[in-house]
This record gives C-alpha cells, sequence and structure tokens, in this order.
C-alpha cells in the first residue's frame, strides 16, 4: 500500500496564478484533512472533508478551495495564489476502524513569489 | 479557544532522557498524540492514549490536561520537530496540534 501520496512535492508559483495540489489515499479511510505548516506555528487545519461528496472548513480556510468526488482523492486548490500561502502543505487521513490515528501524506513544498 | 501548548524548542545531549512537555485547553479533549516530523518526510505517529504508554524508546506520560513525551537514550538521529495533539469531542477526526517542539542533541 502507498499510503497517502501528494504531488508534486515542491512547486514554485507567481503571485495571482493558480494551481491544484493533489492527494490521494489507498486505506480507503472516508476521513482526509489538508493541513499548511508554517515555521514555529504548527499544523493548521485547512480543509477536511468526512466521506466523499461532504467537505467542511478548518482553521484557515481563505483562498482555498476543495473538493471530494472520490474516497481516494482530496485536492486542494488555490485560486490566486498570494506570499501568504508560501508554506508546506500536508494530507492526512484518518481511519475509524480503530486506527484512530491520523496518517500523513509527504508534504508539498510551495513557494509564492 | 481550543489550544494545544509545546515549547517551541528542547535542548539534550546523547545518550539522556529529554522530555518534551505539553498541555491543553481543548475542550472534552481526553486523548494524546505524540507525532515525530522529519522536514521533507510524513509526520509519524510515536505514542497515543489517555494513559500512560510506552512505544520503544518513547514515553508518555498522562494527565488529565497535560502529556509529557520522553526520549530514552537520546540520539543525535532523534534531532527533529516533535509535535503534540489533542482530539477534541467531536467524530470528524480533527486534531488539534500544538506549535512543535524542535529536539536539538548536542554530541
Amino acid at each position: 500500500n502507498a499510503g497517502v501520496t501528494q504531488t508534486p512535492k515542491f512547486r514554485i508559483l507567481k503571485i495571482g496564478q493558480s494551481m491544484t495540489l493533489q492527494c490521494t489515499q489507498d486505506m480507503n479511510h472516508n476521513y482526509m484533512y489538508w493541513y499548511r505548516q508554517d515555521p514555529g506555528m504548527g499544523l493548521k487545519l485547512i480543509y477536511y472533508s468526512v466521506g466523499a461528496g461532504i467537505t467542511d472548513k478548518g482553521e484557515v480556510p481563505n483562498g482555498y478551495n476543495v473538493s471530494r468526488s472520490t474516497t481516494e482523492d482530496f485536492p486542494l486548490r488555490l485560486e490566486l495564489a498570494a506570499p501568504s500561502q508560501t508554506s508546506v502543505y500536508f494530507c492526512a487521513t484518518w481511519g475509524t476502524s480503530g486506527d484512530n490515528e491520523q496518517f500523513f501524506g509527504p508534504g508539498t513544498r510551495l513557494t509564492v513569489l | 479557544k481550543d489550544q494545544v501548548f509545546q515549547p517551541s524548542t528542547v535542548a539534550s545531549s546523547e545518550g539522556a532522557v529529554v522530555e518534551i512537555f505539553c498541555n491543553h485547553s481543548v475542550s472534552n479533549a481526553y486523548n494524546f498524540f505524540w507525532y515525530l516530523h522529519f522536514p521533507g518526510c510524513a509526520p509519524r505517529l510515536l505514542v497515543k492514549g489517555s494513559k500512560p504508554s510506552q512505544q520503544g524508546r518513547y514515553n508518555m506520560t498522562y494527565e488529565r490536561f497535560s502529556s509529557s513525551l520522553l526520549i530514552l537514550q537520546v540520539r543525535e538521529a532523534d534531532a527533529a520537530v516533535y509535535y503534540c495533539a489533542c482530539k477534541g469531542s467531536s467524530n470528524t477526526g480533527k486534531l488539534i496540534f500544538g506549535q512543535g517542539t524542535t529536539l536539538q542533541v548536542k554530541p
């Protein structure tokens, strides 16, 4: 099993450009999450989903959008990139069948110039 | 406000036992989760629970609003960021993370 995969690993954007960060999991977990990690700030929840077709805002959703059309995929969309969105982005999943922990992907490092 | 607190930096010497403290103000949170994060890699769960527990060199202490992660016989390779997290009462699996503690290990 690949677990949680994220693409791309690195990306540089210009201000105002858009992009989609991809997240895919093969663990059949219903719950998925997007975090951003800024130095000294820990992991902040951007959006989460409790199943296909259901998404909700986290702590820092402004400037982002998500969709969840399948159990496996949970893409994060940046429409108008801003320097404040320079960060490392992590996708995670949570299994409800006894795992009781979040499994993380390796992250995407995004720089907006 | 639901928050988790942990020190930004902890320093230790090789071979020692290092303790990283965490406390929270998360409503109805009973479980602590300790994650290890090396830059460029996925954060990895070390230990979790609502009672004291141990996984290899990692011990977790437990009080209702605080927990410590103890790393036994710390090595230079343990230098990384350690996150403490709590899960509130919602059934969405959402975790609230602390700011992360950078462990510095002196040879």
